[in-house]
């Protein structure tokens, strides 16, 4: 059973870059076909997809943040990794990593996920 | 990219039957999934597809869809059920390499 991990710096200042990574365990991030994803959630709101990459090493995005968002993988650690460009405070937000999958083009989920991390935009 | 909207608050008796749902265009084409987060925890996903659930969800969960709208139902809730439940699908564009969106959320208390 894969099992996923964030880690990265909790807190970034205003008009930088947000890093985080995702490490994979249970499993090989190279192997099957998964959308390794991340996923937001700020205080008391909603989720929001940020993007994924296809296990092909293809990308997309979240219009909404596709000018600021990168997403890469490292085969050799198993591990993915998001970076997010000039944050501001709207950034704030629990950060998960999530592996999804999706049958037949008609139906995409996320599983499992990590634990989520918070990464706090802040001088 | 499509939207799915929720109602952001549903009730239900301890034991009685709740139905949760998310509306959206994509839902014409897709199915949605379900997932359960309780306070300070990551979602958990307990409804994907027409109606299949993971291992150890509990069989009172069930999904459905018609026209636009999916449907989480629980059947006989139970307290450990209360907790922020949000759908997802993709959307129309990228066939292989889809949009995802995710509806508002619905916080489920049980009475």
């Amino acid at each position: 059973q894969a099992q996923l991990q964030e880690s990265g710096p909790g807190l970034v200042k205003p008009s930088q870059t947000l890093s985080l990574t995702c490490t994979v365990s249970g499993g090989s991030i190279s192997s099957g076909s998964y959308y390794w994803s991340w996923i937001r959630q700020p205080a008391g709101k909603g989720l929001e997809w940020i993007g994924h990459i296809y296990t092909s090493g293809s990308t997309n995005y979240n219009p909404s943040l596709k000018r600021r968002v990168t997403i890469s993988v490292d085969t050799s650690k198993n591990q993915f990794s998001l970076k997010l460009s000039s944050v501001t405070a709207a950034d704030t937000a629990v950060y998960y990593c999530a592996r999804g999958e999706m049958f037949s083009s008609s139906f995409l989920w996320f599983d499992p996920w990590g634990q989520g991390t918070l990464v706090t935009v802040s001088s | 990219s499509s939207e799915l909207t929720q109602d952001p608050a549903v009730s239900v008796a301890l034991g009685q039957t709740v139905r949760i749902t998310c509306q959206g265009d994509s839902l014409r084409n897709f199915y949605a999934s379900w997932y359960q987060q309780k306070p300070g925890q990551a979602p958990v996903l307990v409804i994907y597809g027409k109606n299949n659930r993971p291992s150890g969800i509990p069989d009172r969960f069930s999904g459905s869809r018609s026209g636009n709208t999916a449907s989480l139902t629980i059947t006989g809730a139970q307290a450990e059920d209360e907790a922020d439940y949000y759908c997802n699908s993709r959307d129309s564009s990228g066939n292989h390499l889809p949009y995802v969106v995710f509806g508002g959320g619905t916080k489920l208390t049980v009475l």
